[in-house]
């Protein structure tokens, strides 16, 4: 596609139902990236992917987060039995590849967890 | 240590230049990157430097790097009111597979 596509724009979930946040990366783009973006923690890495493998998953901030891509494309993030300090917003981002600087954002998924 | 750091906010008057800045504590760096980020939209690259060079300049915009003293501003000439948003540092570490370090940002409000 054109850019990086975020779904759903919003989300609003019970505090310990599972959620699942898509992205699709601009076509061609093999480095897929996860950031989350809280009030007063600024911009935090969780995953990125090379391709469909995750080299570096050090960001991800419980074992109730994981994240998969399949086919070198769409990329899920998913997280389990959420809680209150999950609400956040989540980034995605794409590059040609990891030797390339600079990303392409997607507009992100506003998660909130009641 | 793996801090970027930037100050919050920033007001200046519409045609008056803006300066941002952003300590960063890793000599590792290989790039760094400014990001703007309007209200409810994903992070725009704006412009990165190579931690080699000391200065880049790209139409209103001027990128500034002491690597001495692990500093960088960026200077918006002519500031405009489209210009409000939310601006983010981050540098890139060797080896690192293009993951970035962001600062908190920095809210730039320009005033009439």
């Amino acid at each position: 596609g054109a850019g990086v596509s975020q779904s759903p724009s919003n989300k609003v979930t019970e505090k310990g139902k599972d959620v699942e946040l898509r992205c699709d990366p601009i076509s061609g783009h093999t480095a897929l990236y996860w950031y989350r973006q809280s009030l007063g923690q600024g911009l935090e890495f969780l995953i990125y992917f090379q391709g469909n493998s995750a080299p570096d998953k050090s960001g991800l901030p419980s074992d109730r987060f994981s994240a998969e891509r399949t086919g070198g494309s769409v990329s899920t993030l998913t997280i389990q039995r959420t809680q209150q300090e999950d609400s956040a917003v989540y980034l995605c981002a794409s590059s040609l590849s990891v030797y390339n600087y600079g990303y392409t954002f997607g507009s992100g998924t506003r998660l909130t967890v009641v | 240590g793996e801090d970027v750091e930037q100050s919050l906010f920033l007001s200046v008057r519409e045609g008056d230049s803006s300066v941002i800045n952003c300590t960063y504590t890793d000599s590792s760096s290989t790039y760094l990157y400014w990001y703007k980020q309007e209200p409810g939209a994903g992070l725009q690259l704006l412009t990165y430097i190579f931690s080699n060079m000391d200065m880049k300049q790209d139409q209103r915009l001027t990128v500034l790097l002491n690597k001495k003293d692990k500093h960088l501003s960026l200077r918006i000439a002519d500031t405009q009111t489209g210009d409000s948003a939310i601006y983010f540092c981050a540098d890139e570490r060797t080896g690192g597979g293009n993951k970035l370090t962001f600062g908190t940002g920095t809210q730039l409000k320009v005033e009439l």
